[in-house]
């Protein structure tokens, strides 16, 4: 059973388009992180937010935190090719434990 | 530094045989992770370890055991590999338990 839930699965637009990826939790986490994998890699990670409603941005991209913990979001304004990859959502227990959504794959056409 | 290291890159082993995978790192990280990854599936959390001697159960432990004698590597062992094992491993590490960062993988294959 997935304790986080990533929507869309799957994701395809064009380049110069926006996109939004969201993950959803029953439980509250004490931290949220987003990481991007590429084929044959391992997953790295892009941002970590900590507060109820947070925001941060990373030049195109938008990352949320909701008020209660338990959802973030990712938006990336004008896609580029280069956007392309898997995105991951994982959630920070107390005690050290760190779980991830099934992950939202993204292709960007030029 | 070199980050999180893996060893093997790849391993094929038959049904019933054993095998340890071995992680790495040189960053005196105290929080250690074992992940497998399977289509459609993300990141399941095998083990985890919060400190040297230290180790704990996570998502998926079944079939596998691990050890953390010293702080800087953390070994994964299948003692009797099945096919549902064929995966690709990911060890991880982190200071704090957040933000963690990933080693380039094992692919394993059990016929």
């Amino acid at each position: 059973t997935q304790l986080l839930e990533q929507s869309p699965q799957f994701l395809s637009i064009q380049e110069g388009e926006n996109l939004t990826v969201y993950c959803n939790s029953s439980s509250v986490f004490s931290s949220l992180q987003w990481y991007r994998q590429e084929p044959g890699e391992g997953p790295v990670l892009l941002v970590t937010v900590v507060t109820g409603g947070e925001v941060k941005k990373l030049k195109r991209l938008t990352f949320q935190f909701g008020d209660a913990r338990k959802d973030s979001s990712l938006h990336i304004t004008a896609a580029q090719p280069g956007d392309t990859g898997l995105y991951l959502c994982a959630g920070s227990f107390r005690g050290g434990k760190l779980q991830f959504g099934a992950g939202t794959q993204v292709v960007v056409t030029p | 530094n070199a980050g999180v290291t893996q060893t093997p890159k790849f391993r094929v082993l038959k049904t019933g045989q054993s095998m340890t995978l071995l992680c790495a790192q040189d960053m005196n990280h105290e929080y250690m992770y074992w992940y497998r990854q399977d289509p459609g599936m993300g990141l399941r959390l095998i083990h985890y370890s919060v400190g040297e001697g230290t180790t704990a159960k996570g998502e998926v432990p079944d079939g596998y055991n691990v050890s953390r004698l010293k702080k800087q590597n953390f070994l994964l062992g299948l003692e009797s590999a099945a096919p549902s094992q064929t995966s690709v491993y990911f060890c991880a590490s982190s200071y704090l338990p957040s933000g963690i960062l990933f080693g380039p993988g094992t692919r394993l294959t059990v016929t």
